[in-house]
């Protein structure tokens, strides 16, 4: 099975900040690598797939890059409603296997 | 609006089965794959199953093969996950999913599992 591992595990920003989180797999994936924002006590949500397409509807201040093994979501200026939990996920190989998650607070 | 409501959860002890349903409303239901990703309560987002289109080819994460069964009827536009000798760790908040490609671009409000005595 392919391992994924997000850092950090949490993190405090400030709205207005820029918001990095990272995902790497234990083996390449090429481009299959998905994100998702999941807030408490609702549904995940895509917030990109395959790597760096942005899904419709999701606001340009998010952005993925990466391929291989190591993946960045990025999110340009915090807003309010970004406070969430957010998970990668891979979809290169069954089983597909997503990160721990990385909870971001408000500071 | 894709709309996707799951039921079937409920308090059930160990060794026992529970069917899960999925209502898919508002698209083309047999012309996508479908999976089930659960989560423990406070845990991470755990995929379950996927099945195709047709209902032709079936995938399962390990921990559920052997006990769990997804299915799908395509007239009634229902997902199902028939769940047998169910643990402990099986508690969960089961979503249903809908693949976009690759991925899953709409998810149901999720339905809860608890397995206990």
């Amino acid at each position: 099975d392919i391992q994924m591992t997000q850092s950090p595990s949490s993190l405090s920003a400030s709205v207005g900040d820029r918001v990095t989180i990272t995902c790497r797999a234990s083996h390449s994936i090429s481009s299959s690598l998905n994100w998702y924002q999941q807030k408490p006590g609702k549904a995940p949500n895509v917030l990109i797939y395959a790597a760096s397409s942005l899904q419709s509807g999701v606001p340009s201040r998010f952005s993925g890059s990466g391929s291989g093994t190591d993946f960045t979501l990025t999110i340009s200026s915090l807003q309010p409603e970004d406070f969430a939990t957010y998970y990668c996920q891979q979809s290169y190989s069954i089983p597909w296997t997503f990160g721990q998650g990385t909870k971001v607070e408000i500071k | 609006e894709v709309q996707l409501v799951e039921s079937g959860g409920d308090l059930v002890q160990p060794g026992g089965s529970l069917r899960l349903s999925c209502a898919a409303s508002e698209f083309t239901f047999s012309r996508y794959w479908m999976g089930w990703v659960r989560q423990a309560p406070g845990k991470g987002l755990e995929w379950v199953a996927n099945i195709k289109e047709d209902g032709g080819e079936k995938y399962y994460v390990d921990s559920v093969k052997g006990r769990f069964t997804i299915s799908r009827d395509n007239a009634k536009n229902l997902l199902y996950l028939q769940m047998n000798s169910l643990r402990a760790e099986d508690t969960a908040v089961y979503y249903c999913a809908r693949h976009g490609y690759y991925y899953f671009d709409n998810w149901g409000q999720g339905t809860l599992v608890t397995v206990s005595s």
